[in-house]
C-alpha cells in the first residue's frame, strides 16, 4: 500500500464552484501534514499545512482526521488562477516525507 | 515563507557531459536538503536526502556514481549528472528544510536539463 494516496482527477469544475480533494495516509504515525501546490513545469508551493483543529486561508480550508487517517483540502469560489496540481504531502519523524501523485484541478470559465 | 535558490534553471547538454546543480538555502541553515526527479505528468520521485557532512541517503534504484551529491555546508548542496545520457532529461528539484520544528519543505524553483 502506498503512504500517500490521492484522487489524481482531473477534476475541471466552472468558476465560482467549489470542489474538495481528498487524501489518505497509511502510517499512523505521520506527524506532519501538508498541501503543497504545483503550477506545470513549475516547483511545487507550499499552500498550508494542515492542523489537528483544521485551519482556513481565504477561500482554503484544510481538514486532517486522524482517526480515519485522511487529510482534505476544501477550495470555495474556484477561480481561473486555482488550475494546477494540489500535493499531499506527510511527514514522519526526522526527514521522512512523502507525497501523495497529486490531484489536478482545471477551473473552466 | 523560506526562500531556496536552484542554479541553472535550464540545460541543454551533449550526452556524455556531466552537468552540476547547485541547490542554496538563503535566508535559513539546512542540515537536510532533497533532491528530487520528475518526469513529465507524473509525480516527483525523491533521489536522494543530502545531510550537511555526511554522505547522502540514496533511493533505491538510483545509482549514487551517476548522481553525485555533496552538501558542504549547511546553505548549499550540489547534484552532479555525470556523463549525462537523453534518458537523464527530466525536471530536477532540490527542497530544503527550514528546521525540524515546522517540518516545512520549501523547494527550488527546479532544473529543466536535456540532453540531447
Amino acid at each position: 500500500r502506498k503512504e500517500v494516496e490521492q484522487d489524481p482527477g482531473p477534476f475541471n469544475v466552472p468558476e465560482g464552484a467549489t470542489v474538495a480533494f481528498n487524501c489518505t495516509y497509511s502510517n499512523s504515525a505521520s506527524q506532519s501534514f501538508f498541501w503543497y501546490r504545483q503550477d506545470c513545469r513549475k516547483e511545487p508551493k507550499l499552500l498550508m499545512s494542515v492542523y489537528s483543529s483544521g485551519n482556513e486561508d481565504g477561500r482554503f480550508t484544510a481538514q486532517l482526521n486522524r482517526a480515519s487517517q485522511y487529510i482534505s483540502l476544501l477550495i470555495r469560489d474556484s477561480k481561473l488562477s486555482d488550475s494546477a496540481t494540489y500535493l499531499c504531502v506527510v511527514n514522519r519523524v526526522g526527514n521522512q516525507f512523502y507525497f501523495g501523485t497529486g490531484t489536478s484541478l482545471t477551473v473552466i470559465p | 515563507g523560506a526562500v531556496v535558490s536552484q542554479h541553472p534553471s535550464r540545460v541543454i547538454c551533449k550526452s556524455g557531459t556531466s552537468v552540476k546543480i547547485e541547490c542554496r538555502s538563503l535566508d535559513f541553515q539546512a542540515t537536510t536538503m532533497f533532491w528530487y526527479r520528475q518526469f513529465p505528468k507524473q509525480s516527483l520521485m525523491l533521489m536522494a536526502t543530502s545531510n550537511e557532512g555526511s554522505k547522502a541517503t540514496y533511493e533505491q534504484g538510483v545509482e549514487k556514481d551517476k548522481f553525485l551529491i555533496n552538501h558542504a555546508s549547511l546553505t548549499l548542496s550540489t547534484l552532479t549528472v555525470t556523463s549525462a545520457h537523453p534518458e537523464d532529461s527530466s525536471f530536477y528539484i532540490c527542497s530544503a528544510v527550514a528546521g525540524t520544528a515546522k517540518n516545512i519543505q520549501y523547494f527550488g524553483a527546479g532544473t529543466r536539463l536535456s540532453v540531447l
